[in-house]
């Protein structure tokens, strides 16, 4: 159980693009998701947390207008990665926690790594 | 906001010995402690975690420690084979956010 599904896997477009990612639970509700960016080599830097029918929160120094974020369900959130640029290339990683609460664990989606050209 | 340090940042060990990973936290308010493993590429996967209110857990090679006062917490890995190669992550969560320590690569030699 409790399997986050994220699409795509890989991502490659031209500076400019922009690229939706998908995050989905699979086998249970989550009202709460979370989206990380990790650089090569770096830890998980968490980017938002987005909630199902309210505005994401972003942590600070990640431009809301930028990596736009939407949780119009209890299984989907997605993030837009607008007029990507080479600077944002990375490895993007959702996860997502069941409905239980805060005391849940988070389960992570398969990460799509995006390259900007 | 929390803040979580993790060391070493590499960690080489011969078959068989046992690794030791140790992070520290900032934030006492924070109350559990997962860890991931992280092959290339790949998602992070939880291996154990630990709330605030125990001290110590075990899952046959894996346990982990947690002292509170002190604020840090270690992983503890046991008779290593070389499928334990990984990225190790620590992290702390507070209210809604896990915060991750920077990442130990641990290589397990034959």
């Amino acid at each position: 159980g409790a399997v986050v599904s994220q699409h795509p896997s890989w991502v490659i477009c031209k500076s400019g693009t922009s690229v939706k990612i998908e995050c989905r639970s699979l086998d249970f509700q989550a009202t709460t998701m979370f989206w990380y960016r990790q650089f090569p080599k770096q830890s998980l830097m968490l980017m938002a947390t987005s909630n199902e029918g309210s505005k994401a929160t972003y942590e600070q120094g990640v431009e809301k207008d930028k990596f736009l974020i939407n949780h119009a369900s209890l299984t989907l959130s997605t993030l837009t990665v607008t007029s990507a640029h080479p600077e944002d290339s990375s490895f993007y990683i959702c996860s997502a926690r069941g409905d239980s609460g805060w005391s849940q664990p988070q389960h992570f989606g398969d990460g799509t790594r995006l390259s900007i050209l | 906001g929390e803040n979580v340090e993790q060391h070493p940042s590499t960690l080489s060990v011969q078959e068989g010995d046992s690794a030791v990973i140790k992070c520290t936290y900032s934030d006492s308010a924070s109350n559990y402690f997962p860890w991931y493993k992280q092959e290339l590429g790949k998602r992070p996967q939880l291996i154990i975690d630990i709330r605030s209110n125990v001290g110590e857990k075990k899952d046959q090679r894996i346990a982990v420690t947690l002292n509170k006062t002190a604020k840090h917490f270690s992983l503890h890995i046991t008779e290593t084979q070389p499928e334990d190669s990984a990225v190790y992550f620590c992290a702390a969560r507070n209210t809604d956010k896990l915060i991750f320590g920077t990442g130990t690569r641990l290589q397990v030699f034959p």
